[in-house]
């Protein structure tokens, strides 16, 4: 079964730490993204890649970074965090046919930034 | 930009049968995908229409108007675990890449 994990499911971290988190999947997709997902705003896109090496900005990436060394594996980096970075974080990732085949997410880290 | 609206929230009697509309504005549009994500788990992908029509799954069908920018999820023979929320998405080209971007969601309660 495809699968895209999350490294962890609760997450909780001090204002101004540098945080990571990791996301891998299985399937040998192409495309990875991150998204966060906020009450009454939906899931909104931070980054994505493409390809190995590869990162493009999404809607809202200030404040986040990203790094994709191996194809299986997209970490999202909070340089500093924040109080208002609190939020579930959802990772996914598809083939090149995501559009047709939709796209894969991982079950989510709840990050609260206190 | 883009910007989709869909109801926030739908409530529904078992059996019955419900639809769920989105209209969206963008430009560059390729297409529009259905999620449907149950409390504290992860969206699940439903569907997706790049051309104008109904397309049919099972229980949900899924309907794309690209001249009204408006599409709807269909769900019939309700059932108790249909319960959940459910997302539009627009695919679009955005600097000439590919990028999906969701709608706030609607949540749906099936009651008995």
């Amino acid at each position: 079964d495809v699968k895209v994990t999350q490294s962890s499911r609760y997450l909780v971290k001090r204002t101004g730490e540098k945080v990571f988190l990791e996301c891998v999947q299985d399937m040998d997709h192409e495309n990875m993204f991150w998204y966060r997902q906020d009450p009454g705003l939906g899931l909104r896109l931070i980054y994505f890649s493409y390809d190995v090496k590869m990162k493009e900005k999404g809607d809202i990436p200030e404040g986040y970074s990203v790094s994709r060394e191996k194809k299986e594996r997209f970490s999202l980096i909070l340089e500093s965090a924040s109080t208002n970075q609190t939020s579930m974080y959802l990772c996914a990732s598809s083939s090149p046919q995501g559009l047709i085949n939709g796209y894969t997410f991982g079950s989510g880290t709840r990050l609260t930034v206190v | 930009g883009q910007s989709l609206e869909q109801p926030s929230e739908v409530t529904a009697v078992e059996g019955a049968i419900v639809q769920i509309n989105c209209t969206y504005q963008t430009s560059g549009f390729y297409g529009l995908s259905w999620y449907q994500q149950h409390d504290g788990g992860a969206p699940t992908f439903l569907s997706y229409n790049a051309l104008d029509g109904l397309e049919e799954t099972g229980r949900f069908s899924s309907f794309l108007s690209r001249s009204d920018s408006y599409g709807y999820l269909l769900l019939q023979e309700l059932q108790m675990k249909d319960s959940a929320s459910y997302f539009c998405a627009v695919a679009m080209n955005s600097g000439g890449y590919q990028k999906v971007t969701f709608g706030t969601g609607t949540k749906l309660q099936v009651i008995p």
